[in-house]
């Protein structure tokens, strides 16, 4: 079974672009995050979908940062612009999620780094 | 609110040798309890987790963690590092016993010297 695909796996951009990054969770998982890890710290959640509803997005910084999960299953996180301290690693994880008591499976995550 | 504390941000060790990563957490209600490794470019893997079951939790790779409420703390041990074991290791703590509302440590890095 394939797990969390996230893509591109790296990504250099100059600041003040915008760029956007795609995750596919497993397959059945309803509950998918984004999540930002820091060089030496741990995963911040961003945002959690249950299916396609946003149900906690209040770690996303919205003046720049936008996610959307179309039909409850792919999503896509996106930064417009992008600033030098957006450079960080993002991390796409899944679960079965709907209140059961499940395991998040991790993405290999996007490496940005904005010059 | 909800935090961990890992102490050492790099661990090294021999192989064969015990390998003790500590975390400490802080929770205003009964703690779920987490490890994950994350090796180099890789996602993070769940190692083991505290769901109030039981206080030593056995996990996958041989590690274990004992859940210790009157230190607060959830200390991850190996009793013989391999090679392999050489990655990153995150604490984390939860409300709940799944995986929604995870709050990570800063991480651990654990070297294994031959």
């Amino acid at each position: 079974e394939a797990g969390v695909v996230q893509s591109p796996r790296y990504k250099i951009i100059e600041k003040k672009q915008p760029v956007a990054f795609w995750c596919n969770p497993i397959s059945g998982h309803n509950t998918l995050y984004w999540y930002l890890q820091n060089l030496g710290q741990g995963p911040e959640l961003l945002i959690r979908y249950e299916n396609e509803e946003a149900v906690d997005d209040s770690q996303l910084p919205k003046d720049r940062f936008s996610a959307e999960r179309l039909k409850g299953v792919d999503s896509t996180l996106k930064i417009q612009p992008a600033e030098l301290g957006d450079s960080a690693v993002y991390l796409c994880a899944s679960s079965l999620g709907g209140g059961q008591n499940t395991e998040a499976f991790f993405g290999q995550g996007t490496r940005l780094t904005v010059v | 609110a909800q935090s961990v504390t890992q102490l050492g941000s790099h661990v090294s060790v021999s192989e064969g040798a015990l390998v003790l990563l500590r975390c400490n957490y802080s929770s205003s209600v009964p703690p779920y309890l987490f490890w994950y490794v994350q090796y180099p470019n890789q996602g993070l893997q769940l190692l083991l987790k505290y769901t109030s079951a039981a206080t030593l939790v056995k996990g996958i790779n041989g590690f274990e963690a004992e859940f210790k409420k009157s230190e607060t703390s959830f200390h991850l041990t190996k009793p013989s590092a391999h090679m392999s074991d050489a990655a990153e290791y995150f604490c984390a703590v939860s409300e709940l016993a799944g995986s929604e509302k995870l709050v990570f440590g800063k991480g651990t890095k654990l070297t294994v010297n031959p």
